[in-house]
């Protein structure tokens, strides 16, 4: 089972900063990362799949880059919308694994 | 516009089976690739439980493997999730997902289309 983490654990960030979040595979799940945002209450929202491509509609400040083992989500600037938990998640050999979550909260 | 939606009882005893329904519309599920069980234990992160492939194929979450059976009714456009012998530490949200398709035909590894979720709580 590939094992996925993430940090910071929580990011305390103002609006207009720069997000950076990580996540990082146990082994390598090569350009096959997704990443996730979620608010209370609500399922999680496809952001970007495939390390570097946003999905649908999904606003150009949010890009993700890496591959391999070692992944970034950047959050270019942040919108008042943006705050909330963060997931990364890899597909390989048809055994899905989540990564734990980033908060990202109103400094 | 494709739409999932989850249904089946709120509440079940420990030690009896979970069973929940993923009713899919706008959308044939025997076109789609797979189909998956997310749950998320209230307050804490999100957990595979496992996937469906058009060829029959399953796939599960091994914490999970032994207690878990998913299905598919292409007469009703649904499938479905069975947790067996079921504890406090299966209460949860149980979300049903479906696959982003890029140009709308290509699966990819990334679950873009969610059920609003379903709470169920374990408790006797």
């Amino acid at each position: 089972e590939i094992v996925l983490t993430q940090s910071p654990a929580t990011l305390s960030l103002s609006p207009g900063e720069r997000a950076t979040l990580s996540c990082r595979a146990s082994q390598s799940v090569s350009s096959y990362l997704a990443w996730y945002q979620q608010k209370p209450g609500q399922a999680p929202r496809l952001l970007i799949y495939d390390a570097s491509n946003r999905a649908t509609g999904i606003p150009a400040r949010f890009s993700g880059s890496g591959s391999g083992t070692d992944f970034t989500l950047t959050i270019s600037s942040l919108e008042p919308e943006d705050f909330a938990v963060y997931y990364c998640q890899q597909r390989s050999n048809r055994e899905v694994t989540f990564g734990p979550g980033t908060k990202v909260d109103i400094k | 516009q494709v739409q999932l939606q989850e249904s089946g009882p709120g509440l079940v005893k420990p030690s009896e089976t979970l069973s929940l329904t993923c009713a899919v519309s706008g959308y044939s599920i025997s076109s789609g690739y797979y189909w998956g069980w997310i749950r998320q234990p209230p307050g804490k992160g999100l957990e595979w439980i496992g996937s469906i492939y058009h060829s029959g194929s399953t796939y599960y979450n091994p914490s999970l493997k032994s207690r878990v059976t998913i299905s598919v009714d292409t007469s009703k456009n649904q499938f479905s999730l069975k947790l067996s012998s079921v504890t406090a530490a299966d209460t949860a949200v149980y979300y049903c997902a479906r696959p982003f398709m890029v140009r709308g035909v290509i699966p990819t590894d990334a679950f873009d289309i969610w059920g609003q979720g379903t709470m169920v709580t374990v408790s006797s």
